[in-house]
Formats: structure tokens, sequence, C-alpha cells
């Protein structure tokens, strides 16, 4: 099946200062990716969604200017959380489809932040 | 409103039991149905999914789930879980588009009784 790989797995860092997260599509190409963040026993809540050429689509809710979606590439999403606080520790999830007319979603292996 | 609801939180199996996990939707249109599972710390990884034909859907790691219209329902089953079947489980429902949300439900803990 198709591969997506998220980078870093886990990361540590300081309040105020920002991280940014990788999502890679690795044999295929995606126009458009998803972000997801889960709060610990928690299911999946939809951030964005992040369109190729194009600015991200953000759920309602979600701070577009504290989490900043770039998807340069069709084989390329980034995440940043910008000024990150405690309160932005979770784990955070991409996925993305093969392409028109296939819904079926590949996910990659997810981010721990850990804010301190 | 588009939703999946998982009603068991948490569901402890002995070794070697067969299992049910419950999923139920609401969705406007004709939905494409999934179940993920996810290991602590992990991604998720697609069991099976459905989207037309057999409503009887056959998966990975001896899963299978059964689509009732009528019901609203798409149940996940297995005949005999194993330790390894440990996970959170995630129903999710979606259109078929490459382009279109998947909406997840809240997840059903699974522990194995040994």
């Amino acid at each position: 099946g198709a591969v997506v790989s998220q980078h870093p797995s886990r990361v540590i860092c300081k309040s105020g200062t920002s991280v940014k997260i990788e999502c890679r599509s690795l044999d295929f190409q995606a126009t458009t990716m998803f972000w997801y963040r889960q709060f610990p026993k928690q299911s999946l809540m939809l951030m964005a969604t992040s369109n190729e050429g194009s600015k991200a689509t953000y759920e309602q809710g979600v701070e577009k200017d504290k989490f900043l979606i770039n998807h340069a590439s069709l084989t390329l999403s980034t995440l940043t959380v910008t000024s990150a606080h405690p309160e932005d520790s979770s784990f955070y999830i991409c996925s993305a489809h093969l392409g028109a007319g296939n819904t079926e979603a590949f996910f990659g292996q997810g981010t721990r932040l850990t804010v301190v | 409103a588009q939703s999946v609801t998982q009603p068991d939180i948490h569901i402890t199996v002995s070794e070697g039991a067969s299992l049910e996990l419950r999923c139920n939707y609401s969705y406007g249109a004709t939905p494409y149905l999934f179940w993920y599972v996810q290991s602590p710390g992990q991604g998720l990884q697609l069991l099976l999914k459905y989207f037309s034909g057999d409503t009887l859907v056959q998966g990975i790691k001896g899963f299978e789930a059964e689509f009732k219209r009528s019901q609203s329902s798409f149940n996940l089953r297995k005949p005999s879980v194993h330790w390894s079947d440990a996970a959170e489980y995630f129903c999710a429902v979606g259109p078929y588009s490459s382009a279109s949300k998947i909406i997840f439900g809240s997840g059903t803990r699974l522990s194995i009784r040994p």
C-alpha cells in the first residue's frame, strides 16, 4: 500500500518556540493532505485540509496563524506550530489520499509534541 | 449532520473469545465506511473498508465487518482475538472523493484478558 511518512515522531520544545512537522507521501503524489490532532484517549479531530499550491482550509475553531500549513509540492505538506504553549502538546497525524476517486486515506505514524 | 458513534469506550475480552465492536453512523448520502486500528503512540492502519457491493467485508488480521443500511451500522467482528489485537479501534465515514473529510468515531479501546 501507499506510504505516508511523518517526521519527527517525537519532539519536545520550549514554550514560545515554533515546531515544524513534515508529512510526505513516499510513493505517490497527493494534491490533498489532512492534518489531525488527537488528545489522549480521544478520537482524531480534523484541523485542516492542506491543498497543494493553495491555502489550507481550516476547520472551525482552529487558529490559522497558530498552525501554519504549507503544501509546496505534491509529496510534502508541513504543519508549523508557532509560539507553542503547553496546551499545544498533543499527537498530530497527517493523512493523504491516492488520488481522484479514491477516498482511502493513508496515515502517517504521527508526531508526539510536548511543549515544556 | 454527519456523525459516527461508537457506543463502547472500552471493551475487555478473553484471548480466543469472539469480538464485536459497534459502530453507528449518520450520513446524508451513501456512506463509505472504514475501520482503523491504532496501537499506542502510533498512526492508524486500515483494517477494512466498504464502498459498495457485498455488505460483509473482509479485512486484514482476520477482521470482518457487516454493513446494515437499515440499522445504520457497520460493526466490526473477529471470531477469535489474539493478545496482539489490543489497541484502539476507530470507525470512520466519508464520501467518495479524494479531497473529502473522513469523520471518525470516538474510538473503542480493546483490552485482551490472558
